[in-house]
């Protein structure tokens, strides 16, 4: 079946550090992936997506790249800050007519002034 | 920016006592979902839903769970006879359309079973 590994917790870094998270993925076909993020006493929020190989996904900074070759889709930003202290959710959900997402264990980041 | 509600925000219930959690997706999404995540571990997807039926339920989603959209706003998901493993935070999402499309999440609902 589908499933999805993020890098394992928790990451703490400096503010203004470039960060990189990675999220590799098994399924069959060609999925569509995301990133989601999870504050805080909060819901998950969508951070970015890519639905096909190549396909860059951005936003706040952050940005990733479905690369269907490593069947990767690593979270990366140049520099962060304090409040991107949060949980991170690579995600996939499967073109095989199902939509359910399948989601990676979570990584948390802590970044410290 | 339309959210997806969730009430309550906790709920504490004794073992084998029924719960109803409760959502109002955004208005104009056709695909209603629920997940869970047990306290440290990952969001599981339980069950999917689509032009009020059930479109996919993972093996978790036993008889002692079912869903209902009763009146075209609300979304809800029911435990029969809660267990204490059912303890949880539980997140409804909703989207446009299936699997290109995001799905929106509450702030979800955490569940306590004593």
């Amino acid at each position: 079946g589908d499933s999805v590994t993020q890098m394992e917790g928790p990451v703490t870094l400096s503010e203004e550090a470039f960060l990189t998270i990675n999220c590799t993925y098994t399924a069959t076909g060609y999925p569509s992936l995301f990133w989601y993020v999870q504050y805080p006493g909060e819901g998950l929020q969508l951070l970015l997506k890519a639905t096909k190989a190549d396909d860059k996904g951005s936003n706040k900074g952050f940005e990733a790249t479905y690369r269907k070759e490593t069947t990767s889709f690593h979270l990366e930003k140049g520099s962060v800050q304090v409040s991107d202290s949060a949980v991170y959710f690579c995600a996939l959900s499967s073109n095989f007519g199902n939509e359910k997402l399948t989601f990676g264990t979570g990584t948390r980041l802590t970044i410290i002034p | 920016e339309p959210e997806v509600t969730q009430t309550p925000s906790h709920q504490v219930t004794q073992m084998g006592q029924e719960v109803i959690l409760r959502c109002v997706p955004i208005s104009n999404h056709l695909y209603f979902y629920w997940y869970r995540q047990i306290l440290g571990q990952k969001v599981e997807f339980l069950v999917s839903f689509y032009n009020n039926e059930i479109s996919e339920k993972s093996e978790i989603f036993d008889d002692q769970f079912s869903v209902e959209r009763p009146d075209g706003s609300n979304f809800t998901l029911k435990i029969r006879s809660t267990k204490l493993e059912d303890s949880a935070m539980y997140f409804c999402a909703s989207s446009v359309r299936g699997r290109d499309q995001p799905q929106h999440f509450g702030d979800g609902t955490r569940l306590s079973i004593l």
